[in-house]
Protein backbone atom coordinates (compact mmCIF):
# COMPACT_ATOMS: atom_id res chain seq x y z
CA UNK A 1 0.00 0.00 0.00
CA UNK A 2 1.20 3.69 -0.88
CA UNK A 3 -1.17 4.97 1.72
CA UNK A 4 -2.02 8.71 0.51
CA UNK A 5 -0.43 10.45 -2.18
CA UNK A 6 0.17 13.63 -2.94
CA UNK A 7 1.45 15.89 -5.81
CA UNK A 8 3.32 17.82 -6.47
CA UNK A 9 5.83 18.13 -3.11
CA UNK A 10 6.65 22.03 -4.39
CA UNK A 11 4.91 24.45 -6.24
CA UNK A 12 5.65 27.85 -7.35
CA UNK A 13 2.59 29.70 -8.58
CA UNK A 14 2.41 33.61 -9.68
CA UNK A 15 -0.75 35.50 -8.34
CA UNK A 16 -3.97 34.76 -10.16
CA UNK A 17 -2.77 31.51 -11.46
CA UNK A 18 -5.00 28.57 -11.17
CA UNK A 19 -3.85 24.83 -9.80
CA UNK A 20 -4.69 21.89 -8.56
CA UNK A 21 -2.79 19.86 -5.71
CA UNK A 22 -3.75 15.92 -6.16
CA UNK A 23 -4.51 13.52 -3.47
CA UNK A 24 -4.87 9.52 -3.56
CA UNK A 25 -5.24 7.21 -1.02
CA UNK A 26 -5.25 3.56 -1.55
CA UNK A 27 -6.81 2.34 1.36
CA UNK A 28 -10.28 2.40 0.99
CA UNK A 29 -10.38 4.88 3.61
CA UNK A 30 -14.03 7.09 3.18
CA UNK A 31 -12.89 10.08 5.22
CA UNK A 32 -10.16 12.33 3.08
CA UNK A 33 -9.45 16.54 4.25
CA UNK A 34 -7.38 19.15 3.13
CA UNK A 35 -5.29 20.54 5.80
CA UNK A 36 -2.74 23.76 5.69
CA UNK A 37 0.00 24.42 7.74
CA UNK A 38 1.13 27.91 8.44
CA UNK A 39 3.65 28.27 11.27
CA UNK A 40 2.40 28.64 14.86
CA UNK A 41 -1.18 28.13 13.79
CA UNK A 42 -0.91 23.99 13.40
CA UNK A 43 -2.92 22.45 10.84
CA UNK A 44 -5.95 24.21 9.65
CA UNK A 45 -8.94 22.15 7.52
CA UNK A 46 -9.84 23.61 4.60
CA UNK A 47 -12.48 21.14 3.05
CA UNK A 48 -13.27 17.32 3.45
CA UNK A 49 -15.41 14.68 2.55
CA UNK A 50 -17.00 11.88 4.23
CA UNK A 51 -17.26 9.68 1.17
CA UNK A 52 -17.77 10.02 -2.55
CA UNK A 53 -19.95 12.64 -3.38
CA UNK A 54 -19.90 14.48 -0.76
CA UNK A 55 -17.97 17.59 0.23
CA UNK A 56 -17.76 19.92 2.84
CA UNK A 57 -16.37 23.75 4.17
CA UNK A 58 -13.67 23.39 6.95
CA UNK A 59 -12.41 26.11 8.71
CA UNK A 60 -10.89 28.34 6.17
CA UNK A 61 -12.16 27.08 2.59
CA UNK A 62 -12.16 30.58 0.82
CA UNK A 63 -10.12 30.06 -2.31
CA UNK A 64 -10.36 26.50 -2.25
CA UNK A 65 -12.28 24.29 -3.99
CA UNK A 66 -12.50 20.32 -4.20
CA UNK A 67 -14.87 17.50 -5.24
CA UNK A 68 -14.52 13.40 -4.38
CA UNK A 69 -16.02 11.61 -7.88
CA UNK A 70 -14.10 8.45 -6.05
CA UNK A 71 -13.00 7.15 -3.10
CA UNK A 72 -10.05 7.27 -3.77
CA UNK A 73 -9.21 10.73 -5.08
CA UNK A 74 -9.93 14.06 -3.91
CA UNK A 75 -8.17 16.96 -5.61
CA UNK A 76 -7.59 20.53 -3.88
CA UNK A 77 -8.14 23.32 -6.48
CA UNK A 78 -7.17 26.61 -6.30
CA UNK A 79 -9.18 29.55 -8.40
CA UNK A 80 -7.12 32.11 -8.55
CA UNK A 81 -4.00 31.67 -6.41
CA UNK A 82 -3.12 34.61 -3.70
CA UNK A 83 -0.29 35.36 -1.43
CA UNK A 84 -2.16 34.46 1.79
CA UNK A 85 -2.22 30.63 0.07
CA UNK A 86 1.72 30.01 0.48
CA UNK A 87 1.73 27.55 3.25
CA UNK A 88 2.13 23.71 3.24
CA UNK A 89 -0.97 21.63 2.26
CA UNK A 90 -1.44 18.32 3.80
CA UNK A 91 -3.98 15.50 2.67
CA UNK A 92 -5.51 13.19 4.98
CA UNK A 93 -7.72 10.14 5.04
CA UNK A 94 -9.39 7.91 7.60
CA UNK A 95 -11.29 4.84 7.95
CA UNK A 96 -14.12 6.43 9.67
CA UNK A 97 -15.24 9.63 11.86
CA UNK A 98 -12.34 10.22 15.08
CA UNK A 99 -10.15 7.25 13.28
CA UNK A 100 -6.23 8.13 13.42
CA UNK A 101 -5.30 10.25 10.28
CA UNK A 102 -2.56 9.02 7.97
CA UNK A 103 -1.66 11.76 5.80
CA UNK A 104 0.34 12.53 2.71
CA UNK A 105 3.76 13.68 2.61
CA UNK A 106 2.84 17.43 1.96
CA UNK A 107 2.88 19.91 -0.97
CA UNK A 108 4.97 23.50 -0.08
CA UNK A 109 3.15 25.92 -1.99
CA UNK A 110 5.20 29.49 -2.32
CA UNK A 111 2.77 32.29 -3.91
CA UNK A 112 4.54 35.53 -5.33
CA UNK B 1 -16.76 25.68 19.54
CA UNK B 2 -13.94 23.66 19.99
CA UNK B 3 -10.01 24.72 20.83
CA UNK B 4 -6.85 23.16 21.27
CA UNK B 5 -4.25 25.26 23.40
CA UNK B 6 -0.47 24.28 23.29
CA UNK B 7 1.18 27.22 25.07
CA UNK B 8 4.54 26.22 24.86
CA UNK B 9 5.61 26.90 21.41
CA UNK B 10 9.27 25.44 21.83
CA UNK B 11 10.95 23.72 24.34
CA UNK B 12 14.84 23.28 24.80
CA UNK B 13 16.25 20.12 26.46
CA UNK B 14 19.16 18.20 26.54
CA UNK B 15 19.96 14.57 25.84
CA UNK B 16 18.27 12.47 28.31
CA UNK B 17 16.16 15.30 30.53
CA UNK B 18 12.51 14.40 30.77
CA UNK B 19 9.87 16.44 29.03
CA UNK B 20 6.54 17.24 29.24
CA UNK B 21 4.62 19.07 26.19
CA UNK B 22 1.10 20.57 27.64
CA UNK B 23 -2.11 20.78 25.78
CA UNK B 24 -5.58 22.13 27.07
CA UNK B 25 -8.69 21.84 25.12
CA UNK B 26 -12.20 23.47 25.21
CA UNK B 27 -14.83 21.13 24.04
CA UNK B 28 -18.88 20.80 24.65
CA UNK B 29 -18.50 17.61 23.75
CA UNK B 30 -19.42 14.30 26.30
CA UNK B 31 -17.79 12.36 23.61
CA UNK B 32 -15.04 13.25 22.25
CA UNK B 33 -11.18 12.34 21.26
CA UNK B 34 -7.93 13.19 21.94
CA UNK B 35 -4.86 12.70 19.44
CA UNK B 36 -0.64 13.42 19.49
CA UNK B 37 1.25 13.97 16.25
CA UNK B 38 4.42 14.13 15.45
CA UNK B 39 6.04 15.93 12.85
CA UNK B 40 10.07 15.67 12.39
CA UNK B 41 12.34 18.04 10.61
CA UNK B 42 11.56 15.71 7.67
CA UNK B 43 8.31 16.58 7.45
CA UNK B 44 5.87 14.10 7.30
CA UNK B 45 3.01 13.81 10.36
CA UNK B 46 3.28 10.65 12.51
CA UNK B 47 -0.04 9.18 14.68
CA UNK B 48 1.60 8.98 18.50
CA UNK B 49 -2.05 8.55 20.59
CA UNK B 50 -5.31 8.20 20.48
CA UNK B 51 -7.91 8.49 23.39
CA UNK B 52 -11.07 8.97 24.13
CA UNK B 53 -12.98 10.58 26.52
CA UNK B 54 -14.14 8.08 28.72
CA UNK B 55 -10.87 6.63 28.81
CA UNK B 56 -8.73 8.61 32.00
CA UNK B 57 -6.13 6.02 32.15
CA UNK B 58 -2.67 6.92 31.99
CA UNK B 59 -0.94 5.41 28.83
CA UNK B 60 2.90 4.43 28.60
CA UNK B 61 4.39 3.36 25.42
CA UNK B 62 8.31 2.74 25.97
CA UNK B 63 9.35 6.54 26.92
CA UNK B 64 6.50 8.03 25.81
CA UNK B 65 3.45 8.11 28.65
CA UNK B 66 0.29 10.59 28.47
CA UNK B 67 -1.79 11.72 30.97
CA UNK B 68 -5.43 12.65 30.42
CA UNK B 69 -7.30 14.63 32.77
CA UNK B 70 -10.80 15.79 32.44
CA UNK B 71 -10.76 17.97 35.36
CA UNK B 72 -8.52 20.26 34.05
CA UNK B 73 -9.22 19.52 30.41
CA UNK B 74 -5.49 18.63 29.59
CA UNK B 75 -3.94 15.98 27.38
CA UNK B 76 0.05 16.05 28.75
CA UNK B 77 2.58 14.28 26.34
CA UNK B 78 5.61 13.20 28.45
CA UNK B 79 9.05 11.96 27.27
CA UNK B 80 11.23 10.56 29.88
CA UNK B 81 15.16 10.47 28.92
CA UNK B 82 14.90 12.60 25.65
CA UNK B 83 17.06 11.46 22.71
CA UNK B 84 18.35 13.36 19.58
CA UNK B 85 15.54 11.46 17.54
CA UNK B 86 12.68 13.06 19.51
CA UNK B 87 13.53 16.97 17.99
CA UNK B 88 10.07 17.43 16.25
CA UNK B 89 6.93 19.71 16.24
CA UNK B 90 4.41 17.63 18.52
CA UNK B 91 0.48 18.63 17.84
CA UNK B 92 -1.93 17.89 20.13
CA UNK B 93 -5.50 17.63 18.06
CA UNK B 94 -9.37 17.28 19.26
CA UNK B 95 -12.55 15.78 17.47
CA UNK B 96 -15.98 14.78 18.31
CA UNK B 97 -19.37 14.90 17.30
CA UNK B 98 -20.44 19.15 17.28
CA UNK B 99 -17.24 19.98 15.69
CA UNK B 100 -19.56 20.63 12.51
CA UNK B 101 -16.66 19.04 10.52
CA UNK B 102 -17.46 15.61 10.03
CA UNK B 103 -15.11 14.72 13.10
CA UNK B 104 -11.83 16.21 11.28
CA UNK B 105 -9.67 17.05 13.81
CA UNK B 106 -8.81 20.69 15.82
CA UNK B 107 -5.37 21.30 16.05
CA UNK B 108 -3.38 23.11 18.70
CA UNK B 109 -0.52 25.18 17.12
CA UNK B 110 2.02 22.90 17.75
CA UNK B 111 5.26 22.45 20.49
CA UNK B 112 8.90 22.41 18.99
CA UNK B 113 11.24 20.06 21.04
CA UNK B 114 14.56 20.54 20.78
CA UNK B 115 16.92 17.13 22.29
CA UNK B 116 20.35 18.90 22.37
CA UNK B 117 22.90 16.44 22.72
Amino acid sequence: NAGVTQTPKFQVLKTGQSMTLQCAQDMNHEYMSWYRQDPGMGLRLIHYSVGAGITDQGEVPNGYNVSRSTTEDFPLRLLSAAPSQTSVYFCASSFRANSPLHFGNGTRLTVT
Amino acid sequence: AQKVTQAQTEISVVEKEDVTLDCVYETRDTTYYLFWYKQPPSGELVFLIRRNSFDEQNEISGRYSWNFQKSTSSFNFTITASQVVDSAVYFCALSGPNNNAGNMLTFGGGTRLMVKP
